[in-house]
């Protein structure tokens, strides 16, 4: 299994600029976030999805746009990039668990250095 | 909305000695609490969780103990190595969304 794979690994754009991260999983896990990652500010939740055709919001979901039409992806859109969303964007699955009492942890992506100018 | 204090956000210790970091959350729903480590430039890694029908769990050098009642749950490392030095995590929450605290920078030094 590849495990999360993050597209790409590094990106630049101008400010106003849209661009789409991408994030695929091949665990059949339901349950898919995504976080960003600033000095000093731990990993925030942006969005994340339960399953195919649910997302939500997390923390700081301004400025991002997520669907979940698969199971296997969870892209992230930034329709008009700013420079406040400069960061290091995880994107993480999971397993559900439901039905048992076992808690599956987050795998996490390599990430997605963005920087916006 | 949900909140993880971690504290201390440094912590330097002389190999060999302890290292506790301490977290609190506000949730009272969350059930799960993970802990993890990342080293520079790379992905967290999970070592150690716990869930919230038990308050404490070892895994050789590492520990983890949650207080439920007062919304809070520690890391314990013994024995530290150099390689223990890395940002540790702090996450509660439920399996599919969980939130994270700012991270405690880990120093050991030789």
């Amino acid at each position: 299994n590849a495990g999360v794979t993050q597209t790409p690994k590094f990106q630049v754009l101008k400010t106003g600029q849209s661009m789409t991260l991408q994030c695929a999983q091949d665990m059949n896990h339901e349950y898919m976030s995504w976080y960003r990652q600033d000095p000093g500010m731990g990993l925030r939740l942006i969005h994340y999805s339960v399953g195919a055709g649910i997302t939500d919001q997390g923390e700081v979901p301004n400025g991002y746009n997520v669907s979940r039409s698969t199971t296997e992806d969870f892209p992230l859109r930034l329709l008009s990039a700013a420079p406040s969303q400069t960061s290091v964007y995880f994107c993480a699955s999971s397993y559900s668990g439901l039905g048992t009492s076992y808690n599956s942890p987050l795998h996490f992506g390599n990430g997605t250095r963005l920087t916006v100018t | 909305g949900e909140n993880v204090e971690q504290h201390p956000s440094t912590l330097s210790v002389q190999e060999g000695d302890s290292a506790v970091i301490k977290c609190t959350y506000s949730d009272s729903a969350s059930n799960y609490f993970p802990w993890y480590k990342q080293e520079l430039g790379k992905r967290p890694q999970l070592i150690i969780d716990i869930r919230s029908n038990v308050g404490e769990k070892k895994d050789q050098r590492i520990a983890v103990t949650l207080n439920k009642t007062a919304k809070h749950f520690s890391l314990h490392i013994t024995e530290t190595q150099p390689e223990d030095s890395a940002v540790y995590f702090c996450a509660s929450g439920n399996t599919g969304k969980l939130i994270f605290g700012q991270g405690t920078t880990l120093q050991v030094k030789p």
